[in-house]
């Protein structure tokens, strides 16, 4: 059963720290995707890459955030320095975009929830 | 640009209700629908997918894309306790060539005994 990994599954850390969050994507997929969940704002796209290039990270304050693929098994979201206000439930979504733009729906991953105090 | 727009939450709905969960949306391209459903603390997974023209049926619920009025409306006969959660239309950006989606701000659907 094929399933999206991510790692940590919770995170608590002190405001100014440098946090790191990883994602495995299910093996054949090629897109990859970052959302961040908060109860005021819902799930917000940060960033997303299609065959590791990123696409679009229009939705990631680029101050303090960054996202990369290293390889096709591994995304990598980080906050450097953390603040209080990026405490949040950070999902990683894989999918797979076929020849001719068929579509495929997004699966997600468990989730990272991140306390930054 | 596109955009997806659901009927505010919370809904509360006894056992056995009829459910209907509005979804609409504006989009330049042929449109792929979603409806996707977050229980309490896990993530979001997909409930329904639709094309055009196309009804589906998953887990009781119903979906079917209404053109002429820009709308996927998320329906159940009736509802389980079970049920409770958020729900999430989205819509497939086309126009990107990937399968970016939009969602919705989301509909909290709660079930009372």
């Amino acid at each position: 059963d094929a399933r999206v990994t991510q790692t940590p599954r919770h995170k608590v850390t002190e405001m100014g720290q440098e946090v790191t969050m990883r994602c495995q994507p299910i093996l054949g997929h090629n897109t990859v995707f970052w959302y961040r969940q908060t109860m005021m704002q819902g799930l917000e796209l940060l960033a997303y890459f299609r065959n590791r290039a990123p696409l679009d990270d229009s939705g990631m304050p680029k101050d303090r955030f960054s996202a990369e693929m290293p390889d096709a098994t591994l995304a990598t979201l980080k906050i450097q320095p953390s603040e209080p206000r990026d405490s949040a439930v950070y999902f990683c979504a894989s999918g797979l975009v076929l020849a001719g733009g068929l579509y495929n729906e997004q699966f997600f991953g468990p989730g990272t929830r991140l306390t930054v105090l | 640009g596109d955009s997806v727009t659901q009927t505010e939450g919370p809904v509360t709905l006894p056992e056995r209700a009829a459910l209907t969960l509005n979804c609409t949306y504006q989009s330049s391209y042929s449109t792929f629908l979603f409806w996707y459903v977050q229980y309490l603390n896990k993530e979001p997974e997909l409930l329904l997918k639709s094309s055009e023209n196309q009804e589906t049926d998953s887990r009781g619920f119903q979906a079917s894309p209404i053109k002429s009025d820009s709308s996927f409306h998320l329906e159940k006969p009736s509802v389980q306790l079970s049920d409770s959660a958020v729900y999430y239309c989205a819509l497939r950006d086309r126009g990107g060539a990937t399968n970016k989606l939009i969602f919705g701000t989301g509909t909290l659907l709660a079930v009372q005994p």
